[in-house]
């Protein structure tokens, strides 16, 4: 069974529009830590933002905020007012307590459109 | 600070030839690890590191060898390359101290043709 999940193959926004890109994730592990990363296409991953399993609030980073939702075991990137620049593949990952590996999504490719 | 690196960016070699792509990290991370990222597939993890002198394999480690011999540096070699091993392969490490807040930092990645 697959732990991250990213149901939106393709998501396109216009610019200056908010977007939410989905993540579901699976784990019985109390202690999880989930990131959000971007690949532009010069292809390099960079890291967006964090969420661990006991932060009781909504981690944001500048325009990037997730929307964590523990009892539905989701954790949804939302990008505020999109720009150009934002047009890149999204991947989710999680990192279980017992683990030294993160587990990634497929990815999510979003397009804004001027 | 550089972060993480990876030398060669691009290599085109021909089916049965050698390589080694040399990943490098200035950040005093513990581990350090090797994906390849083929279309459609994700980012699929070869072999991992946690420490100095240590090595495990991943999903995907048929075809691959690895070295830490340093703490800084995780060699990933292809002894025999096979056109299946054309990819983008990243690099990436991270903290190690403590698991599941541990951020991992890609490389920028290099890609690898086999014809």
């Amino acid at each position: 069974a697959q732990k991250i999940t990213q149901t939106q193959p393709g998501m396109f926004v216009q610019e200056k529009e908010a977007v939410t890109l989905d993540c579901t994730y699976d784990t019985s592990d109390p202690s999880y830590g989930l990131f959000w990363y971007k690949q532009p296409s010069s292809g390099e991953m960079i890291f967006l933002i964090y969420q661990g399993s006991y932060d009781q609030q909504n981690a944001t980073e500048g325009r990037y905020s997730l929307n964590f939702q523990k009892a539905r075991k989701s954790a949804n990137l939302v990008i505020s007012a999109s720009q150009l620049g934002d047009s890149a593949m999204y991947f989710c990952a999680m990192r279980e307590g017992g683990s030294y590996i993160p587990t990634f999504g497929r990815g999510t490719s979003l397009i804004v459109h001027p | 600070n550089a972060g993480v690196t990876q030398t060669p960016k691009f290599r085109v070699l021909k089916t049965g030839q050698s390589m080694t792509l040399l990943c490098a990290q200035d950040m005093n991370h513990e581990y350090m690890y090797w994906y390849r990222q083929d279309p459609g597939m994700g980012l699929r993890l070869i072999h991992y590191s946690v420490g100095e002198g240590t090595t495990a394999k991943g999903e995907v480690p048929d075809g691959y060898n690895v070295s830490r011999l340093k703490k800084q540096n995780f060699l990933l070699g292809l002894e025999s390359a096979a056109p299946s091993q054309t990819s983008v392969y990243f690099c990436a490490s991270s903290g190690g101290l403590a698991r599941f807040t541990d951020t991992q930092y890609f490389g920028p990645g290099t890609r690898l043709t086999v014809l």
